[in-house]
Formats: structure tokens, C-alpha cells, sequence
């Protein structure tokens, strides 16, 4: 079965600073990786993903993943975080087409202005 | 435009009164699925379909139920709601065959049990 774990479970970073979120999953196989943020009040929403290819996958807002296979890691980066960062962070794993995405614990992210 | 879309946003029910959540969708997927997401945790799979296809997880109570009367339409059915039961429930659909597995999340419907 797969499972994801986030390092952090909060962080507080002042703006400006450099954010980087670390997950690690399990799973033996071929697999899709995910990074969902959830603002306060909002829905889950696809910040970026990684099927094939370059493994340095860029998203929305300047956020950015590496899918590192040698250490099952797909860590979320970005160089300079803003308040409006402040957000829960999922990273998701799921084996493709038509099986379950499993989600890790989440980190809650806080930037202070 | 709304892709996969849940009512109501948000629903207030007394300690076992049933509870009907809805999620429609106009993306055409084969595969919906149904997330409990209680504060500051992951979302957790409940069950899924693939088509007509029930799937569900083995850790699922047998409180919660689904329906899927069509390809647009999927409903949770909470049976008698517990306090415990009290979270944000998410709909989400994945494309067809061949896709990249990436799941579309609806804005959820928050159940409060008073």
C-alpha cells in the first residue's frame, strides 16, 4: 500500500524567506505525485504535479517540486514566500488511472508579514 | 466554470438525523470519489466509483453509504450522524482512461452535528 509522510507539520516563515516542504512516500511502483494547498476557508487546489519526464516540476504561484526517485522524495520549493502563502500544504501519491490518491498529513504553512 | 460541484456548502443536523451530501460534475469522468476531512488532517478516502463500480475502503463505517445514479450525479449518504462525524466532506472526479490519475476536488460541504 502506498503511504506519504510530510516532515513538518508547521512552519512559520517571515516573507521573503525560502520555503522548502519535504515529503517522502512508499510505494514500490510507477507513481503520479501531487502537491495540493488549501487555503483558509477553501477548497483543495492543484499547485503542481509530476507524471513523467523533468523531474523539477514548476506550478502556479512560483512553486516548484523535485521528484527525487533514489529517495522516493517530491519536495516543494520556493524562493521567496508571501503572506498570501499562508496555507495547508498536501503532498499526494497515487499508482495513475483509477486508484485512490493517499495524502500525507499535510503542513500548515504560516508567513508573517 | 464550476467543474465538479457539491450542495450544500454547508449543513447543520441534530446527533442521528440522516444526511444527504450531493456532488455533480460536468467533466464526464468514469471515477468519483468521496473524502472525510476533519480539522488539520488529510483528507481520508471513504469510498469510490470507478463507472458503476463501488469501491470501498475497508476502514469505512457502515454509517456512510453512496449512490451513484448516473455519470454526473454522486451522493454520500450519512445514515445517523455522530458527533465524530462532523468534518468537511470532499467530492472528487479523475479523468478516463490514459489520463494522468489527477483529481479534480470540488469546494466540499461542511457538516456540523449538533
Amino acid at each position: 500500500a502506498q503511504s506519504v509522510s510530510q516532515h513538518n507539520h508547521h512552519v512559520i516563515l517571515s516573507e521573503a524567506a525560502s520555503l522548502e516542504l519535504g515529503c517522502n512516500y512508499s510505494y514500490g511502483g510507477t507513481v503520479n505525485l501531487f502537491w495540493y494547498v488549501q487555503y483558509p476557508g477553501q477548497h483543495l487546489q492543484l499547485l503542481l504535479k509530476y507524471f513523467s519526464g523533468d523531474p523539477l516540476v514548476k506550478g502556479i504561484k512560483g512553486f516548484e517540486a523535485e521528484f527525487i526517485k533514489s529517495k522516493f522524495s517530491f519536495n516543494l520549493r520556493k524562493p521567496s514566500v508571501q503572506w498570501s502563502d499562508t496555507a495547508e500544504y498536501f503532498c499526494a501519491v497515487n499508482a495513475g488511472y483509477g486508484n485512490k490518491l493517499v495524502f500525507g498529513a499535510g503542513t500548515i504553512l504560516r508567513v508573517k508579514s | 466554470d464550476a467543474m465538479v460541484i457539491q450542495n450544500p456548502r454547508y449543513q447543520v443536523t441534530q446527533f442521528g438525523k440522516p444526511v444527504t451530501l450531493s456532488c455533480s460534475q460536468t467533466l464526464n469522468h468514469n471515477v468519483m470519489y468521496w473524502y472525510q476531512q476533519k480539522s488539520s488532517q488529510a483528507p481520508k478516502l471513504l469510498f469510490h466509483y470507478y463507472d458503476k463500480d463501488f469501491n470501498n475502503e475497508a476502514d469505512t463505517p457502515d454509517n456512510f453509504q453512496s449512490r451513484r445514479p448516473n455519470t454526473s450525479f454522486c451522493f454520500l449518504d450519512i445514515r445517523s450522524p455522530g458527533l465524530g462525524d462532523a468534518a468537511m466532506y470532499l467530492c472528487a472526479t479523475q479523468g478516463t482512461s490514459g489520463g494522468t490519475g489527477e483529481l479534480f476536488f470540488g469546494e466540499g460541504s461542511r457538516l456540523t452535528v449538533l
